[in-house]
Protein backbone atom coordinates (compact mmCIF):
# COMPACT_ATOMS: atom_id res chain seq x y z
CA UNK A 1 0.00 0.00 0.00
CA UNK A 2 2.35 2.97 -0.81
CA UNK A 3 1.97 5.97 1.17
CA UNK A 4 4.09 9.39 1.75
CA UNK A 5 6.44 8.94 4.67
CA UNK A 6 7.62 11.94 6.82
CA UNK A 7 9.86 11.99 9.44
CA UNK A 8 10.01 13.19 12.01
CA UNK A 9 5.96 12.75 13.16
CA UNK A 10 6.48 14.91 16.22
CA UNK A 11 9.79 17.46 16.98
CA UNK A 12 9.70 19.55 20.19
CA UNK A 13 13.02 22.25 19.65
CA UNK A 14 14.24 25.26 21.30
CA UNK A 15 14.25 28.83 19.18
CA UNK A 16 17.55 28.89 17.16
CA UNK A 17 17.70 25.79 16.38
CA UNK A 18 18.41 24.07 13.16
CA UNK A 19 15.03 21.37 12.58
CA UNK A 20 14.95 19.28 9.26
CA UNK A 21 12.14 17.26 8.07
CA UNK A 22 11.92 14.78 6.06
CA UNK A 23 9.92 13.60 3.29
CA UNK A 24 9.68 10.16 1.42
CA UNK A 25 6.90 10.49 -1.80
CA UNK A 26 4.97 7.76 -3.51
CA UNK A 27 7.30 5.93 -6.25
CA UNK A 28 6.30 7.00 -9.50
CA UNK A 29 5.28 10.52 -8.37
CA UNK A 30 6.64 13.46 -10.39
CA UNK A 31 5.54 16.32 -7.88
CA UNK A 32 6.16 17.20 -4.31
CA UNK A 33 4.16 19.24 -2.24
CA UNK A 34 5.38 21.06 0.99
CA UNK A 35 2.06 23.01 2.91
CA UNK A 36 2.04 24.00 6.55
CA UNK A 37 -1.10 24.19 8.66
CA UNK A 38 -2.05 25.94 11.59
CA UNK A 39 -5.12 27.15 13.30
CA UNK A 40 -4.68 30.78 12.22
CA UNK A 41 -3.75 30.24 8.62
CA UNK A 42 -5.35 27.33 7.72
CA UNK A 43 -2.86 24.86 4.88
CA UNK A 44 0.26 27.52 3.40
CA UNK A 45 1.50 26.19 0.01
CA UNK A 46 5.22 26.24 1.03
CA UNK A 47 7.12 25.20 -2.24
CA UNK A 48 6.86 22.50 -4.59
CA UNK A 49 9.04 20.17 -6.89
CA UNK A 50 8.70 18.55 -10.14
CA UNK A 51 10.91 15.50 -11.56
CA UNK A 52 12.80 16.97 -8.31
CA UNK A 53 13.61 20.70 -9.55
CA UNK A 54 12.29 23.34 -7.36
CA UNK A 55 9.27 24.99 -9.20
CA UNK A 56 8.19 27.38 -6.43
CA UNK A 57 9.13 28.01 -3.30
CA UNK A 58 7.11 31.65 -2.99
CA UNK A 59 5.51 30.57 0.11
CA UNK A 60 8.72 30.37 2.20
CA UNK A 61 10.56 32.55 4.59
CA UNK A 62 13.54 32.61 2.26
CA UNK A 63 15.77 33.77 4.89
CA UNK A 64 15.31 30.84 7.06
CA UNK A 65 13.82 28.11 5.17
CA UNK A 66 14.93 25.66 2.65
CA UNK A 67 13.61 22.65 0.50
CA UNK A 68 15.73 20.36 -1.23
CA UNK A 69 15.44 16.81 -3.27
CA UNK A 70 18.13 15.52 -3.43
CA UNK A 71 17.36 12.07 -5.04
CA UNK A 72 13.49 11.23 -6.34
CA UNK A 73 13.16 9.49 -2.75
CA UNK A 74 13.82 11.96 -0.83
CA UNK A 75 12.56 15.60 0.04
CA UNK A 76 13.67 18.04 2.81
CA UNK A 77 12.41 21.08 4.43
CA UNK A 78 14.71 22.69 6.53
CA UNK A 79 14.74 25.60 9.02
CA UNK A 80 17.57 27.58 9.91
CA UNK A 81 17.45 29.59 12.85
CA UNK A 82 13.92 27.88 14.43
CA UNK A 83 11.68 30.59 15.91
CA UNK A 84 8.62 29.86 18.07
CA UNK A 85 6.27 31.10 14.90
CA UNK A 86 7.53 28.48 13.10
CA UNK A 87 5.15 26.07 14.92
CA UNK A 88 3.24 24.28 12.81
CA UNK A 89 2.19 21.00 11.18
CA UNK A 90 4.20 20.65 8.11
CA UNK A 91 3.06 18.62 5.21
CA UNK A 92 4.59 16.49 2.62
CA UNK A 93 2.23 15.31 -0.61
CA UNK A 94 2.98 13.47 -3.73
CA UNK A 95 0.85 13.20 -6.64
CA UNK A 96 1.35 13.13 -10.68
CA UNK A 97 0.80 16.29 -13.12
CA UNK A 98 0.33 15.46 -16.22
CA UNK A 99 0.00 17.78 -19.76
CA UNK A 100 -0.23 20.87 -17.11
CA UNK A 101 -2.75 19.08 -14.75
CA UNK A 102 -2.62 18.26 -11.59
CA UNK A 103 -3.84 14.66 -9.99
CA UNK A 104 -5.02 13.88 -6.52
CA UNK A 105 -2.21 14.29 -3.99
CA UNK A 106 -1.51 11.55 -1.53
CA UNK A 107 -0.37 13.51 2.41
CA UNK A 108 1.92 12.44 4.77
CA UNK A 109 0.49 11.95 8.40
CA UNK A 110 2.46 15.42 8.91
CA UNK A 111 5.26 16.66 11.13
CA UNK A 112 4.50 18.38 13.96
CA UNK A 113 7.17 21.41 14.81
CA UNK A 114 6.99 22.86 18.49
CA UNK A 115 9.78 25.65 18.85
CA UNK A 116 10.10 26.61 21.97
CA UNK B 1 -5.29 36.14 -2.02
CA UNK B 2 -6.07 32.90 -4.44
CA UNK B 3 -7.37 30.36 -1.79
CA UNK B 4 -10.90 28.56 -2.10
CA UNK B 5 -12.80 29.62 0.79
CA UNK B 6 -15.09 27.59 2.39
CA UNK B 7 -18.52 28.06 3.47
CA UNK B 8 -20.07 27.43 6.53
CA UNK B 9 -16.38 27.34 8.64
CA UNK B 10 -18.37 24.86 10.53
CA UNK B 11 -21.41 22.39 10.58
CA UNK B 12 -23.11 20.10 13.30
CA UNK B 13 -25.61 17.91 12.11
CA UNK B 14 -27.80 14.84 13.01
CA UNK B 15 -26.44 11.22 11.58
CA UNK B 16 -28.82 10.57 8.45
CA UNK B 17 -29.28 13.93 7.36
CA UNK B 18 -27.39 15.28 4.24
CA UNK B 19 -24.88 17.40 4.70
CA UNK B 20 -23.15 20.45 2.43
CA UNK B 21 -20.54 22.14 1.78
CA UNK B 22 -19.40 25.54 -0.45
CA UNK B 23 -16.52 26.47 -1.84
CA UNK B 24 -15.59 29.64 -3.62
CA UNK B 25 -12.64 30.72 -5.49
CA UNK B 26 -11.32 33.65 -7.39
CA UNK B 27 -9.48 33.04 -10.30
CA UNK B 28 -9.90 30.73 -13.20
CA UNK B 29 -9.01 26.90 -12.52
CA UNK B 30 -8.23 23.48 -14.48
CA UNK B 31 -9.18 21.39 -11.77
CA UNK B 32 -11.07 21.13 -7.93
CA UNK B 33 -10.66 18.89 -5.73
CA UNK B 34 -12.07 18.33 -1.77
CA UNK B 35 -10.15 16.65 0.51
CA UNK B 36 -10.60 15.28 3.94
CA UNK B 37 -9.17 15.83 7.29
CA UNK B 38 -9.30 13.52 10.48
CA UNK B 39 -8.04 15.25 13.45
CA UNK B 40 -4.30 14.57 13.71
CA UNK B 41 -4.18 13.23 10.74
CA UNK B 42 -2.97 13.57 7.11
CA UNK B 43 -5.40 15.10 4.59
CA UNK B 44 -7.24 12.20 2.23
CA UNK B 45 -8.21 12.71 -1.55
CA UNK B 46 -11.96 12.54 -2.19
CA UNK B 47 -12.88 13.86 -5.67
CA UNK B 48 -11.54 16.00 -8.41
CA UNK B 49 -14.08 17.87 -10.69
CA UNK B 50 -12.41 19.02 -13.77
CA UNK B 51 -13.57 22.86 -15.48
CA UNK B 52 -14.93 21.48 -17.89
CA UNK B 53 -17.85 19.04 -15.77
CA UNK B 54 -20.51 20.41 -13.77
CA UNK B 55 -21.43 17.63 -11.50
CA UNK B 56 -19.99 14.17 -10.04
CA UNK B 57 -20.42 11.77 -8.10
CA UNK B 58 -18.75 8.68 -5.52
CA UNK B 59 -20.87 7.32 -3.32
CA UNK B 60 -22.57 9.11 -0.97
CA UNK B 61 -20.50 12.55 -2.44
CA UNK B 62 -21.88 14.51 -5.23
CA UNK B 63 -19.59 17.68 -6.48
CA UNK B 64 -20.87 20.39 -8.15
CA UNK B 65 -18.67 22.82 -10.24
CA UNK B 66 -20.50 26.57 -11.43
CA UNK B 67 -17.09 27.98 -13.59
CA UNK B 68 -19.78 31.45 -13.93
CA UNK B 69 -19.84 32.07 -10.27
CA UNK B 70 -16.53 30.21 -9.42
CA UNK B 71 -17.87 28.03 -6.72
CA UNK B 72 -18.32 24.95 -6.34
CA UNK B 73 -20.19 22.48 -3.43
CA UNK B 74 -19.72 19.28 -1.49
CA UNK B 75 -22.68 16.98 -0.57
CA UNK B 76 -22.48 14.06 1.74
CA UNK B 77 -25.63 12.25 1.62
CA UNK B 78 -27.07 9.94 4.51
CA UNK B 79 -24.30 11.49 6.61
CA UNK B 80 -22.56 8.81 9.58
CA UNK B 81 -20.93 9.50 12.61
CA UNK B 82 -17.41 8.52 10.87
CA UNK B 83 -18.25 11.26 8.40
CA UNK B 84 -16.81 14.10 11.27
CA UNK B 85 -14.09 15.61 9.66
CA UNK B 86 -12.72 18.64 8.17
CA UNK B 87 -13.32 19.13 4.85
CA UNK B 88 -11.16 21.34 2.28
CA UNK B 89 -11.66 22.58 -1.15
CA UNK B 90 -8.48 22.92 -3.36
CA UNK B 91 -7.98 24.67 -6.73
CA UNK B 92 -5.58 24.46 -9.78
CA UNK B 93 -5.35 27.59 -10.55
CA UNK B 94 -4.97 27.79 -14.55
CA UNK B 95 -1.65 27.99 -15.92
CA UNK B 96 0.11 26.68 -12.42
CA UNK B 97 0.60 23.24 -11.31
CA UNK B 98 -0.05 23.52 -7.42
CA UNK B 99 -3.26 23.09 -5.40
CA UNK B 100 -4.33 26.17 -3.27
CA UNK B 101 -6.39 24.96 -0.06
CA UNK B 102 -9.36 27.13 1.63
CA UNK B 103 -9.63 27.12 5.31
CA UNK B 104 -12.37 24.00 5.50
CA UNK B 105 -15.44 23.34 6.79
CA UNK B 106 -15.34 21.53 10.26
CA UNK B 107 -18.25 18.55 9.89
CA UNK B 108 -19.25 17.43 13.21
CA UNK B 109 -22.39 14.75 12.78
CA UNK B 110 -23.87 13.89 15.97
CA UNK B 111 -25.40 10.16 16.77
Amino acid sequence: DARVTQTPRHKVTEMGQEVTMRCQPILGHNTVFWYRQTMMQGLELLAYFRNRAPLDDSGMPKDRFSAEMPDATLATLKIQPSEPRDSAVYFCASGLVLQGNTGELFFGEGSRLTVL
Amino acid sequence: SQQGEEDPQALSIQEGENATMNCSYKTSINNLQWYRQNSGRGLVHLILIRSNEREKHSGRLRVTLDTSKKSSSLLITASRAADTASYFCATQIQGAQKLVFGQGTRLTINP
